[in-house]
């Protein structure tokens, strides 16, 4: 079964801090990951996609990595700001046909002053 | 702008009724989709479309139904039969078979009273 775990579950860091959250998959033939960010009560707005013989890919302040051969993902926020308070959701997805993806349960990440 | 939209931003429900959720998108999308989000939980897929008149279920179908009679609409009906309805609704579109991954939607939350 294609399965997609997040860690940690959720984080607190101090504003300006950097933090690193991981997902490892098991999902079968591998298309891409795809990160995402979630505030409350909003839809996830895309972060990054990467590809398989992409492993690493930047969006500003987030740096996402993929390890293919292992199967893990991680996204690095840089200098974090109080604006990054979310969840983030990694979307594996075994096909080009986004309909074959496997949703994380997200990383909710708090940051404080 | 390009986008998907729906609506209603909340809706209350009462017991042993229908309701249905707008999803509209402009994106000249191919696919979409519709998932459900419990507290402190990942998105499940309810319903996806890849073409206009058709649709499958996706891991939670049982007390949803949906249409597909135009590209851009994909509304869906919470009927009777789903037991425990209150959640954050949350549509998506995508190009079927780009890499690019989802566009969502602000939600719809809904709630039982």
């Amino acid at each position: 079964k294609n399965q997609v775990e997040q860690s940690p579950q959720s984080l607190i860091i101090l504003e300006g801090k950097n933090c690193t959250l991981q997902c490892n998959y098991t999902v079968s033939p591998f298309s891409n990951l795809r990160w995402y960010k979630q505030d409350t009560g909003r839809g996830p707005v895309s972060l990054t996609i990467m590809t398989f013989s992409e492993n690493t890919k930047s969006n500003g302040r987030y740096t996402a990595t993929l390890d293919a051969d292992t199967k893990q993902s991680s996204l690095h926020i840089t200098a974090s700001q109080l604006s990054d308070s979310a969840s983030y959701i990694c979307v594996v997805s075994a096909d080009t046909n986004a309909g074959k993806s496997t949703f994380g349960d997200g990383t909710t990440l708090t940051v404080k002053p | 702008d390009g986008g998907i939209t729906q609506s209603p931003k909340y809706l209350f429900r009462k017991e042993g009724q229908n309701v249905t959720l707008s999803c509209e998108q402009n994106l000249n999308h191919d696919a979409m989709y519709w998932y459900r989000q419990d507290p402190g939980q990942g998105l499940r897929l309810i319903y996806y479309s890849q073409i206009v008149n058709d649709f499958q279920k996706g891991d939670i179908a049982e007390g949803y139904s949906v249409s597909r009679e135009k590209k851009e609409s994909f509304p869906l009906t919470v009927t009777s039969a789903q037991k425990n309805p209150t959640a954050f609704y949350l549509c998506a579109s995508s190009q079927s078979t780009s890499t690019e991954g989802y566009t969502f939607g602000s939600g719809t939350r809904l709630t039982v009273v």
